[in-house]
């Protein structure tokens, strides 16, 4: 098992671009999130999915969609980038709500 | 949303010592909670968990410890080793949803 995997690891924008980050499980799990970790704030969800077909809103999604097509892809779309989405983004699975999260190698996004 | 706390952003600790690290938890209707280790770079990787029934719980070489009176949680780590150099988090989740929050994070060096 590959476990969470997320590309690009790098990107740099400019304000106003849009783009997708990727984010792919293959252990078959229900459960997948999205985060943002920024220096001394700890990691704040983004977008939530108990399921394909299902997504929910976390802690700070505004300027960003998800959808949840498939069990295995959970893609984050940013639709006008802007410099305060500068952040280290990850991307977070699990079978169960009763287990803890994995978690992928995150991309790191910097907006100019 | 919530307030996950650490007592102290830095902790030092020689090579062989034990380490105790402290996370202070705000809502008392959270019923399950998580240690994480990031390592630089990379992802936060499960730790231990423990659900609000308990008040301990042992894995190797690290306890968790919760005290919902005064809604706080540590992590102890024996005879601590120079790959437990990382940051550590504590999460918390209500129980009420599937939404996961972190603290800010303890970075945790160990001198050899």
């Amino acid at each position: 098992n590959a476990g969470v995997t997320q590309t690009p690891k790098f990107q740099v924008l400019k304000t106003g671009q849009s783009m997708t980050l990727q984010c792919a499980q293959d252990m078959n799990h229900e459960y997948m999130s999205w985060y943002r970790q920024d220096p001394g704030m700890g990691l704040r969800l983004i977008h939530y999915s108990v399921g394909a077909g299902i997504t929910d809103q976390g802690e700070v999604p505004n300027g960003y969609n998800v959808s949840r097509s498939t069990t295995e892809d959970f893609p984050l779309r940013l639709l006008s980038a802007a410099p305060s989405q500068t952040s280290v983004y990850f991307c977070a699975s699990t079978k169960d709500r009763g287990l803890g999260y994995t978690f992928g190698s995150g991309t790191r996004l910097t907006v100019v | 949303g919530e307030s996950v706390g650490l007592h102290l952003p830095t902790l030092s600790v020689q090579e062989g010592d034990n380490s105790i690290i402290n996370c202070a938890y705000s809502n008392s209707a959270s019923d399950y909670f998580i240690w994480y280790k990031q390592e630089s770079g990379k992802g936060p990787q499960f730790i231990i968990d423990i659900r609000s029934n308990m008040d301990k719980r042992q894995g190797q070489r690290v306890t968790v410890l919760l005290n919902k009176t005064v809604k706080h949680l540590s992590l102890q780590i024996a005879a601590t080793q120079p790959g437990d150099s990382a940051v550590y988090f504590c999460a918390e989740r209500l129980n009420t949803g599937n939404q996961f929050y972190f603290g800010t994070g303890t970075s945790l060096t160990v001198i050899p």
